[in-house]
């Protein structure tokens, strides 16, 4: 099956920076999505980005597909920004369409 | 926005015992799909379901685990007769196609 490899799996930072969170997959997708998990475990989806590049105030998003990854960006994080964040995809073809495969995730914690 | 509603938020149970889990999706949706995450660990696909059936399941999801739409609207996870191993988050997702996956709350299950 496809695989999905996300990066760094750490990230500390302190409020208001910046930070950038890799996802690579292993095979041709036809769903990515972003999420952020919440602290009481509630999957928040962050993005819905196959391709292309998506803004959402402080965050955004890019998937190249063609070279199979995604990246998402944080500007000026927050507290509340912490938590994990998954990359989850759906392989191009067959029926598969809502097969996701999660990432581990990478585990950001912002201070204050 | 719509939102996919599970209940219990959190269930507690005796190994051994049958459990029950609970998803009212988003009511134009048709693809219905049951996730797991064991604490720590990354989101697991159990199996996905459309127009009343099975359309594929994974290897977790043994003869132990039903799923079924016993009304039109809600949409059951069913565990026979659970094990300590079984206690994870219980995530319900629906599409309306070749779209994202909205997940609910999701189900803490506790199996003592």
């Amino acid at each position: 099956g496809i695989q999905v490899e996300q990066s760094p799996p750490d990230l500390i930072l302190q409020e208001g920076a910046n930070s950038t969170l890799r996802c690579n997959f292993s095979d041709s997708v036809n769903n990515l999505q972003w999420f952020h998990q919440n602290p009481w475990g509630q999957l928040i989806n962050l993005f819905y980005i196959p391709s292309g590049t998506k803004q959402n105030g402080r965050l955004s998003a890019t998937t190249v597909a063609t070279e199979r990854y995604s990246l998402l960006y944080i500007s000026s994080s927050q507290t509340t920004d912490s938590g994990v964040y998954f990359c989850a995809v759906g392989p191009a073809g067959g029926t598969s369409y809502g097969k996701l495969t999660f990432g581990q995730g990478t585990i950001l914690t912002v201070h204050p | 926005e719509p939102e996919v509603t599970q209940t219990p938020s959190h269930q507690v149970t005796q190994m051994g015992q049958e459990v029950i889990l609970r998803c009212v999706p988003i009511s134009n949706h048709l693809y219905f799909y049951w996730y797991r995450q064991i604490l720590g660990q990354k989101v697991e696909f159990l199996v996905s379901f459309y127009n009343n059936e099975i359309s594929e399941k994974s290897e977790i999801f043994d003869d132990q685990f039903s799923v079924e739409r016993p009304d039109g609207s809600n949409f059951t996870l069913k565990i026979r007769s659970t094990k300590l191993e079984d206690s994870a988050m219980y995530f319900c997702a629906t599409q309306d196609g070749n779209s994202p996956l909205h997940f609910g709350n999701g189900t803490r299950l506790t199996v003592t």
